[in-house]
């Protein structure tokens, strides 16, 4: 059984740029979350996919938007990047059942680590 | 989601059962309790969860009191990998809902 796998591992950029992170989800898994986690705090929900559509986001700025995949894969994409999103992204990967309500464990990922100059 | 309580930090001695406990009051029926630990710049891994009743697997157990209204993470004998920050989530029993993570407690494993 595959785990969860995100990439890059580190990624630095400048404020103005936009950039991509990447998540594999576990195998078996339908459904991708991804959270901000800045240094010293814990993680912050930033939105979900499932069904290749938004299911769910958290108080984050329409400059963080992402993509699902027929393969369940997701990229998280950030405009405009801003000081404030140096942080580790982290990606969980879970199974939603099809008929709903079933109760789905979030695995993470090992993060992203961005850090903006 | 209901909000938990968890002290900032908590030293255990290694080969000692480390008890971490967990506040959450408002929690609702249908509200699991949840944790994770992260270790330093690594991603939250899952330990265990329950609702009602007590839950042991091959990492921990879960001991949940009759109201609800508090829990106890048991890691029967820690060691020092077992050092990092342990995070206590209250989250609604239905599939897609988001993991709300508060401060946690940095667990401290000293030889």
């Amino acid at each position: 059984e595959t785990g969860v796998t995100q990439s890059p591992t580190h990624l630095i950029k400048t404020r103005g740029q936009q950039v991509t992170l990447r998540c594999s989800s576990q195998s078996g898994h339908n459904t991708v979350s991804w959270y901000q986690q800045a240094l010293g705090q814990g993680p912050q929900f930033i939105f979900q996919y499932y069904r290749e559509e938004e299911n769910g986001r958290g108080n984050f700025p329409p400059r963080f938007s992402g993509l699902q995949f027929p393969n369940y894969s997701s990229e998280l994409n950030v405009n405009a990047l801003e000081l404030d999103d140096s942080a580790l992204y982290l990606c969980a990967s879970s199974f939603n059942g099809l008929a709903g309500g079933q109760l789905d464990t979030q695995y993470f990922g090992p993060g992203t680590r961005l850090t903006v100059l | 989601d209901a909000k938990t309580t968890q002290p900032p930090s908590m030293d255990c001695a290694e080969g000692r059962a480390a008890n971490l406990p967990c506040n959450h009051s408002t929690i609702s029926g249908n509200e699991y309790v949840y944790w994770y630990r992260q270790i330093h710049s690594q991603g939250p891994q899952y330990i265990i969860h329950g609702l009602k009743n007590n839950e042991t697997n091959e990492m921990a157990s879960l001991i949940i009191t009759e109201d609800r209204k508090s829990s106890t993470l048991i890691l029967p004998h820690a060691t020092l990998r077992d050092t990092a920050v342990y995070y206590c989530i209250v989250r609604g029993g239905n599939a897609g809902n988001m993991l709300t993570f508060g401060g946690g407690t940095r667990l401290m494993v000293k030889p």
